[in-house]
């Protein structure tokens, strides 16, 4: 059984293009949290949810909207695809202010 | 804002040496935690320390925490090639949600 599943695993897309990335936990966690990891292997929180509400929210161009449509699930859509936002995107879970589980991570390639 | 320095960036040592990677906040953390991220893989929790000075162990890997819960450090004897990967320290502040990482260190091992 997968803790942190995300999907898809590979996105290759075009500038200008909107994309979403899916993300579900069945730890039963009340936290998820969106990162995303550059080519410096650097992670930066993007945003994080409690309970649906919505508590981290990084400096974040606003072309990067999450939803959380449940405690179990995370999306995050971008809109207009630009190439410095290829990266690899981890969803991550935990009870609040604990360890936190991350996913296999969404690699995207922006052309 | 929270910062939280590591060093080193890179660490490439022989098989059977030791490994020492060390994290520094800007402001005293409330607990710090550890993850390893295997090479193409997602981060994964190794451990997290709490209370001033705490010392863990597990197995070959030593953790610490300063006194003054702005610094902690891992420590791997006698390092394995299956020990390669990078090593991330992560903050949390004492009045904020969010996780702040270190860039990380990647180690190396030559067999």
């Amino acid at each position: 059984d997968t803790a942190v599943s995300q999907t898809p695993k590979y996105l290759v897309t075009q500038m200008g293009n909107d994309k979403s990335i899916k993300c579900e936990q069945n730890l039963g966690h009340d936290t998820m949290y969106w990162y995303k990891q550059d080519s410096k292997k650097f992670l930066k929180i993007m945003f994080s949810y409690n309970n649906k509400e919505l508590i981290i929210n990084e400096t974040v161009p606003n072309r990067f909207s999450p939803k959380s449509p449940d405690k179990a699930h995370l999306n995050l859509h971008i809109n207009s695809l630009e190439l410095g936002d290829s990266a690899v995107y981890f969803c991550a879970s935990s009870l609040f202010k604990n360890e936190q589980f991350f996913g296999p991570g969404t690699r995207l390639t922006v052309l | 804002g929270q910062q939280v320095m590591q060093i080193p960036q890179y660490q490439h040592v022989q098989e059977g040496e030791d490994f020492t990677t060390y994290c520094n906040s800007s402001t005293t953390l409330s607990n710090i935690q550890w993850y390893k991220q295997r090479p193409g893989g997602h981060p994964v929790f190794l451990i997290q320390l709490v209370k001033s000075g705490e010392v863990k162990k597990q197995k070959r890997l030593t953790f610490q925490f300063g006194e003054a819960k702005k610094n902690s450090s891992l420590h791997i004897t006698a390092t394995q090639t299956t020990d390669v990967g990078t090593y991330f320290c992560a903050g949390q502040g004492e009045y904020g949600n969010k996780l702040v990482f270190g860039a990380g260190t990647i180690l190396r091992v030559k067999s």
